[in-house]
């Protein structure tokens, strides 16, 4: 069974812009979650979408957001880009709980 | 305010070693308790889980032992090998909790050969 995927891998994005992430889950899982990684504040979670709703929300502005299409696949969009963004995002999917699997990650660099 | 607590930032292990990292948490809500595995460039991977209703599981080399009242588990990797380095992270989560996972910081395994 494939993994989950994310593209694209790698972006390169200026301040003030925005930019539009995308993540398949493995297939059946209906659950998508969005972390952001960075050194210093290491894993965490933005976001949860479950049958097209966001089912949870981390502590993050409200310039990042994200969706979930009915075959499960899920975007995550970031706003007005800041220099702080720039981090690895990953993207979960689960079938059951709090199971995730985790994709390779978008690394988001932002100058 | 960190709501799992991991240490140590790094660890350095001859191969054949055990490998001992350890969490802790604040947060009684929490029921589930993974370990997840990272290697530069990827995502990371679900190693091994444990609820609190249990104090020890074992899956190969890589064991969780837990203790409910110390508000505390640890990963064990016994016979270490130099494959294994990676950073590991563990996390926690709970029912009705507004995150998904919370993580620790990580730690940062080196296995020598």
């Amino acid at each position: 069974k494939a993994g989950v995927t994310q593209t694209p891998r790698y972006l390169i994005k200026t301040r003030g812009q925005q930019v539009t992430l995308s993540c398949s889950p493995i297939s059946g899982h209906r659950s998508v979650s969005w972390y952001q990684q960075t050194p210093g504040q290491g894993l965490q979670f933005l976001f949860e979408y479950f049958s097209e709703t966001q089912r949870n929300k981390g502590n993050f502005p409200g310039r990042f957001s994200g969706r979930q299409f009915s075959n499960s696949r899920s975007e995550m969009n970031v706003s007005t880009l800041e220099l702080g963004d720039s981090a690895l995002y990953l993207c979960a999917s689960s079938l059951y709980a709090f199971e995730e699997y985790f994709g390779p990650g978008t690394r988001l660099t932002v100058l | 305010q960190q709501q799992v607590k991991q240490s140590p930032q790094s660890l350095i292990v001859q191969k054949g070693g055990i490998s001992i990292i350890n969490c802790a948490y604040e947060n009684t809500a929490f029921d589930y308790f993974p370990w997840y595995q990272q290697f530069p460039g990827k995502g990371p991977a679900l190693l091994i889980a444990i609820r609190p209703d249990v104090s020890e599981k074992k899956e190969g080399r890589f064991t969780i032992s837990f203790n409910k009242s110390a508000k505390q588990f640890s990963l064990h990797i016994m016979d270490s090998q130099p494959g294994d380095s990676a950073t590991y992270f563990c996390a926690a989560a709970s029912q009705g909790g507004s995150e998904k996972l919370v993580f620790g910081k990580g730690t940062k395994l080196t296995v020598n050969p």
